[in-house]
């Protein structure tokens, strides 16, 4: 079945970019769109943004002026960077894939959701 | 933008039944989505659509919707049923975005 794995710096410096990589295993990243979550200790999931394996993407608002997503179908990897982080932004971050359905009352779903990595912002 | 509301924290006797609850505007249109959470994991997802179980999943949870409510029921809890729990759905903007509940910590006496 599919997996899905995360990496990337355990450490950023605050005003710097963070960046993470999830990579796909036990099958093809193409055809899905891909997201990333977040969860500050003790705190509840916020939704990033997500992406298309054509590029396309979706971002929350809040976080969408500092945040960039990328895909890599050869590598059956997509990525996410986001900019200028400080201590807030210091979080447990997921990548899970994003299925939905179009019905008459659409839905959306995350699964299978990798790991996590935890992330802290600190000089 | 969209809101999804959840109570914070919910408790329940030993094969007893509980309800948790998230609501939102968006909830109208969409239906939810429900992952659990234990300590230290990753979140699983226990039900998506109208009440789809994904595989591996106990038949006694069990999704429904009403309105501007969505409903997640633990038939019969079972100790290890204790965690929390996050609805999920679209955001109601058409931007197709996604939001979360702020997550309900499942308690089982």
């Amino acid at each position: 079945q599919v997996q899905l794995q995360e990496s990337g710096p355990g450490l950023v410096k605050p005003s710097e970019t963070l960046s993470l990589t999830c990579t796909v295993s036990g099958g093809s990243i193409s055809s899905y769109y891909w997201s990333w979550i977040r969860q500050p200790a003790g705190k509840g999931l916020e939704w990033i943004g997500r992406i298309y394996t054509s590029g396309s993407t979706n971002y929350n608002p809040s976080l969408k002026s500092r945040v960039t997503m990328s895909v890599d179908t050869s590598k059956n990897q997509f990525s996410l960077k986001l900019s200028s982080v400080t201590a807030a932004d210091t979080a447990v971050y997921y990548c899970a894939r994003d299925l939905y359905r179009v019905a008459r009352y659409p839905y959306n779903w995350f699964d299978p959701w990798g790991q996590g990595t935890l992330v802290t912002v600190s000089s | 933008s969209s809101e999804l509301t959840q109570d914070p924290a919910v408790s329940v006797a030993l094969g007893q039944t509980v309800r948790i609850t998230c609501q939102g505007d968006s909830l109208r249109s969409y239906y939810a989505s429900w992952y659990q959470q234990k300590p230290g994991q990753a979140p699983v997802l226990v039900i998506y659509g109208k009440n789809n179980r994904p595989s591996g999943i106990p038949d006694r949870f069990s999704g429904s919707s009403s309105g501007n409510t969505a409903s997640l029921t633990i038939t019969g809890a079972q100790a290890e049923d204790e965690a929390d729990y996050y609805c999920n759905s679209r955001d109601s903007s058409g931007n197709h975005l996604r939001v979360f509940g702020g997550g309900t910590k499942l308690t089982v006496l």
